[in-house]
């Protein structure tokens, strides 16, 4: 049922920068809709870091940032720290569904 | 700050019902809100479901649109979802979120596992 593209997996030494990659097509983000990014850990609520692209919700790190290009977006960690190895999740709006598509997943270690 | 707890069966039958439901604080239900339900599961990763304006408007997933109703109670501050005739494929965690119309999800539920066997 994901209609975007993440890799399955990423990790980084602490203190280096990680970046996952979020494929879509013409009918979500080359539509023009916005990619939004979430961080889902174990016991958790699932907790969204990326808005509007590139924009922090009040209280997520400054070292987490986004991008966006024609059909595809990127989640970028600077600085990486144990605490945010966690699955790493990008969303963005359907044409095609009238609703919202999620990407596969991306588990950081 | 919007706060969000699901609740229910933790199992159901095939070919049973589903219902959860998603107790709401820290705002009305009644304000200017979409209200959403997104599930997880190993085979299909995260899926929306829909979202139900405070109106009571519902918008659903085409590939579940013909089971699944997605409701609102005001009384009670709460929304819930519905899903009929449920198989082993609707085994998964079911989370509800808040949307503030912009089509993204700024708040979400802890989860709840519901697993459909006999």
């Amino acid at each position: 049922q994901s209609v975007l593209t993440q890799p399955p997996s990423v990790s980084g030494a602490p203190g280096q920068t990680v970046t996952i990659s979020c494929s879509g097509s013409s009918s979500n983000i080359g539509a023009g809709f916005d990619v939004h990014w979430y961080q889902f850990s174990p016991g958790a609520a699932p907790k969204l870091l990326i808005f509007g692209s590139n924009n922090r919700p009040s209280g997520v790190p400054g070292r987490f940032s986004g991008s966006k290009s024609a059909t595809s977006a990127s989640l970028a960690i600077t600085g990486l720290q144990a605490e945010d190895e966690a699955d790493y999740y990008c969303q963005s709006y359907d044409t095609n569904l009238s609703g919202y598509v999620f990407g596969t997943g991306t588990k950081v270690t | 700050h919007v706060q969000l707890q699901e609740s229910g069966p933790g199992l159901v039958k095939p070919s049973g019902t589903l219902s959860l439901t998603c107790a709401v604080s820290g705002v009305s239900i009644s304000s200017t809100h979409w209200w959403n339900w997104v599930r997880q599961s190993p085979g299909k990763g995260l899926e929306w479901i829909g979202e139900i304006y405070h109106s009571g408007r519902a918008t659903y997933n085409p590939s579940l649109e013909s089971r699944v109703t997605i409701s609102v109670d005001k009384s009670k501050n709460e929304f819930s979802l519905t899903l009929d005739s449920v198989t082993a494929a609707d085994t998964a965690v079911y989370f509800c979120a808040h949307s503030s119309g912009d089509h993204y999800l700024d708040y979400w539920g802890q989860g709840n596992l519901l697993t459909v066997s006999s």
